[in-house]
């Protein structure tokens, strides 16, 4: 049961335009969600997060919105770069359990390549 | 200050063996995490330390096991290996009990064959 999606595995954009990478969750129990970027060879490193009680962060060229009544987290990336390509997976963290403890659950990543 | 680290970064095992796999949390981390990465799985968790106690386990077979130190670091085993235990193994550590940042490790690449 894969509560956190993310149905495209691939995305290509050009320099300069933006990328939109997208993800669904089914478990209206998260209270914070995450994006990660990941290289080749490197683990992921965390890019941007949002609280459940907001709908937009934006950290430079990045912006994360949420839409709670869909369960839909998207990343903007404006303008995209070269750089960026790499393979982007979304996060939600579980509300803390009765152990006290919280839960990542990822979707399965979305490979962007962004032509120059 | 020195990222988490991973050992050893690649490995090549036959089926039925058995391999441990080690991770050191960054300096004054003292929450691990591990996690499967294969390909259209994304990251699965497997389970957390925190302080040498398991607080948190995913839905992985008992052949999956983890212990931590009391230096933080950790180490996975997995038990009477199978082809489909070949996967990219990740570690995060973080401050507290998961609702920290997390910071991740290369990873170590664990091929059964």
């Amino acid at each position: 049961d894969q509560q956190v999606k993310q149905n495209s595995p691939s995305l290509s954009v050009q320099e300069g335009r933006i990328s939109i990478l997208n993800c669904d969750y089914t478990n209206s129990m998260f209270d914070y969600f995450l994006w990660y970027k990941k290289y080749p060879a490197e683990g992921p490193t965390f890019l941007i997060s949002i609280s459940s009680i907001k709908d937009k962060n934006e950290d430079g060229r990045f912006t994360v919105f949420l839409n709670k009544s869909a369960k839909h987290l998207s990343l903007h990336i404006v303008p995209s770069q070269p750089g960026d390509s790499a393979v982007y997976f979304c996060a939600a963290r579980t509300l803390r359990t009765t152990s006290g403890t919280y839960k990542y659950i990822f979707g399965t990543g979305t490979r962007l390549k962004v032509l120059a | 200050k020195a990222g988490v680290t991973q050992t050893p970064r690649y490995l090549i095992k036959t089926r039925g063996q058995q391999v441990t796999l080690s991770c050191s949390p960054i300096s004054g981390h003292r929450s691990v995490s591990w996690y499967q990465q294969t390909p259209g799985q994304g990251l699965q968790f497997l389970f957390e330390y925190f302080s040498e106690t398991q607080r948190n386990k995913g839905n992985f077979p008992g052949r999956f096991s983890g212990r931590q130190f009391s230096n933080s670091r950790s180490e996975m085993n997995v038990s009477t290996l199978e082809l489909g235990d070949s996967a990219l193994y990740l570690c995060a550590s973080s401050a507290g009990t998961g609702g920290s940042e997390q910071y991740f490790g290369p990873g170590t690449r664990l091929t059964v064959t």
